[in-house]
């Protein structure tokens, strides 16, 4: 069964702070996504990264692909109120229509 | 706009009714998915279907079946509801193909409690 794993899974940091997002698996996948889900709401797409080493970059948000496309990695530069949600990462292998999904990893940014 | 619009947004029901949640998309998707999130677990996959009356078990079918008679709607169905149903409901579709760079555009879930 293939897993994804995501750390950490709380982080509360003040305004203006940086931090990390983990996404970890021992599988192999040919893309994977970031999603952030807000209250109430459905998760929304960030970014999808298909290949391995890929890096790319959304304003303050920047996403890597690992070598081996066994994990990823969300950096957030100079946090803002605006960045708290729930954070999800998730999985796809070719010729699949399945997603697996990450734990998840909710974020609070205090002003 | 796209849009992927569930019946419901919260629903109480008893245990051992039989439970219909209803989700429709507006952007013409061959794929739609039926998750249940909850805490500490991410969300996990129960059923998809990648055409019309087509349909294929996920990571946790038992209780569940959908219905797909038509392309815009896909409905999950709790044959008979138990306590360990309670959970938050997500539907998503997506774009024809296997699920490589396919982003899954969802609606905004269904808080079902079973009492």
């Amino acid at each position: 069964t293939q897993l994804l794993e995501q750390s950490p899974q709380f982080l509360s940091i003040q305004e203006g702070e940086n931090l990390t997002v983990y996404c970890n698996s021992s599988s192999v996948f040919s893309s994977l996504q970031w999603y952030r889900q807000e209250p109430g709401e459905g998760p929304v797409l960030l970014v999808t990264v298909v290949t391995g080493g890929e890096v790319k970059k959304l304003k303050r948000l920047t996403f890597q692909f690992g070598d081996a496309r066994k994990d990823s990695s969300l950096h957030i530069t100079a946090a803002q109120p605006g960045d708290t949600g729930l954070y999800l990462c998730a999985g796809s292998t070719s010729g699949t229509y399945k997603y697996i999904f990450g734990t998840g990893t909710r974020l609070k940014v205090l002003a | 706009d796209v849009k992927v619009t569930q019946s419901s947004r919260y629903l109480v029901k008893r245990t051992g009714e039989k439970v219909f949640l209803e989700c429709v998309q507006d952007m013409d998707h061959e794929n739609m998915f039926w998750y249940r999130q909850d805490p500490g677990l991410g969300l996990r996959l129960i059923y998809f279907s990648y055409d019309v009356k087509m349909k294929e078990k996920g990571d946790i079918p038992e209780g569940y079946s959908v219905s797909r008679e038509k392309k815009e709607r896909f409905s999950l169905i709790l044959e008979s509801a138990s306590t360990n149903q309670t959970s938050m409901y997500l539907c998503a579709s997506s774009l024809w193909g296997t699920g490589h760079n396919q982003p899954q555009h969802f609606g905004d879930g269904t808080r079902l409690s079973i009492l």
